[in-house]
C-alpha cells in the first residue's frame, strides 16, 4: 500500500471548516483513498473514501487532485465533538488490510 | 452503518495468565477480520488478519503461538493473548469487513477496543 504523509496536528475554531492535507505521491491506479478518525480511547469511525472524483457524504467532503497525489478532507463546521485523530490510509479494494499512519491530531476549540 | 463489538471493554489480569478478547459483527458476515494493537499515544498497528475457517495471517513479528486467533464464525473472531506479561498491555481493536456486501472499496468497520492490563 502507498505510504501517506500528514500534519502531525492542526487546530480549528469551533464553526469554522477544517481542511486536513494528506499526501500520498506513490499512490497506485487502483488504490482508494479512505480517511478515518478516532476519538480518544474509542475504535477508529469510517468518515470517507474515494478513488478520483470528489465526494461529499453527511460527515465530510473529500477533495483528490487531479494527479490524485493528495488529498483534502474537508469538515464543513466543525463543532468541538470532531476533535480526534485523522489518518488518511491509501489501500486497494476488497479485503486489504488498512496500515495506519500517524494520522493528523485535530483539536476543535472555542 | 454497521456495528461492531468487542468484549470485554477493559480486563486486569495478572503476569501468566491468558486472556479472551471477543469481537462480534452485529449485523452482517465477515469473513474476514483484523486484530490491531494501539499503544498509548502511538498508531494502530495490524497484528494479523482472521479469516472464517481458515488459519489467520499474522504480520511480521507478531507471535502466532502467544496472539492466538479463532475465527469460528462469521460473526465472531477471538483474540487469545497467552501467558500475559506488561509489556502486552495495550488497547486491542478489530475491524471487519461485509462479506455480503459486493464493493470492489475496503471499507472496515472498528469494535470500541479493550483495554488490556496485565499486572
Amino acid at each position: 500500500d502507498a505510504k501517506t504523509t500528514q500534519p502531525t496536528s492542526m487546530d480549528c475554531a469551533e464553526g469554522r471548516a477544517a481542511n486536513l492535507p494528506c499526501n500520498h505521491s506513490t499512490i497506485s491506479g487502483n488504490e482508494y483513498v479512505y480517511w478515518y478518525r478516532q476519538i480518544h480511547s474509542q475504535g477508529p469511525q469510517y468518515i470517507i473514501h474515494g478513488l478520483k472524483n470528489n465526494e461529499t457524504n453527511e460527515m465530510a467532503s473529500l477533495i483528490i487532485t487531479e494527479d490524485r497525489k493528495s488529498s483534502t478532507l474537508i469538515l464543513p463546521h466543525a463543532t468541538l465533538r470532531d476533535t480526534a485523530v485523522y489518518y488518511c490510509i491509501v489501500s486497494t479494494g476488497t479485503a486489504s488490510k488498512l496500515t495506519f499512519g500517524t494520522g493528523t491530531r485535530l483539536q476543535v476549540t472555542l | 452503518g454497521a456495528v461492531v463489538s468487542q468484549h470485554p471493554s477493559r480486563v486486569i489480569c495478572k503476569s501468566g495468565t491468558s486472556v479472551k478478547i471477543e469481537c462480534r459483527s452485529l449485523d452482517f458476515q465477515a469473513t474476514t477480520m483484523f486484530w490491531y494493537r494501539q499503544f498509548p499515544k502511538q498508531s494502530l498497528m495490524l497484528m494479523a488478519t482472521s479469516n472464517e475457517g481458515s488459519k489467520a495471517t499474522y504480520e511480521q513479528g507478531v507471535e502466532k503461538d502467544k496472539f492466538l486467533i479463532n475465527h469460528a464464525s462469521l460473526t465472531l473472531s477471538t483474540l487469545t493473548v497467552t501467558s500475559a506479561h506488561p509489556e502486552d498491555s495495550s488497547f486491542y481493536i478489530c475491524s471487519a469487513r461485509d462479506s455480503r456486501v459486493e464493493v470492489a472499496y475496503n471499507e472496515q468497520f472498528f469494535g470500541p477496543g479493550t483495554r488490556l492490563t496485565v499486572l
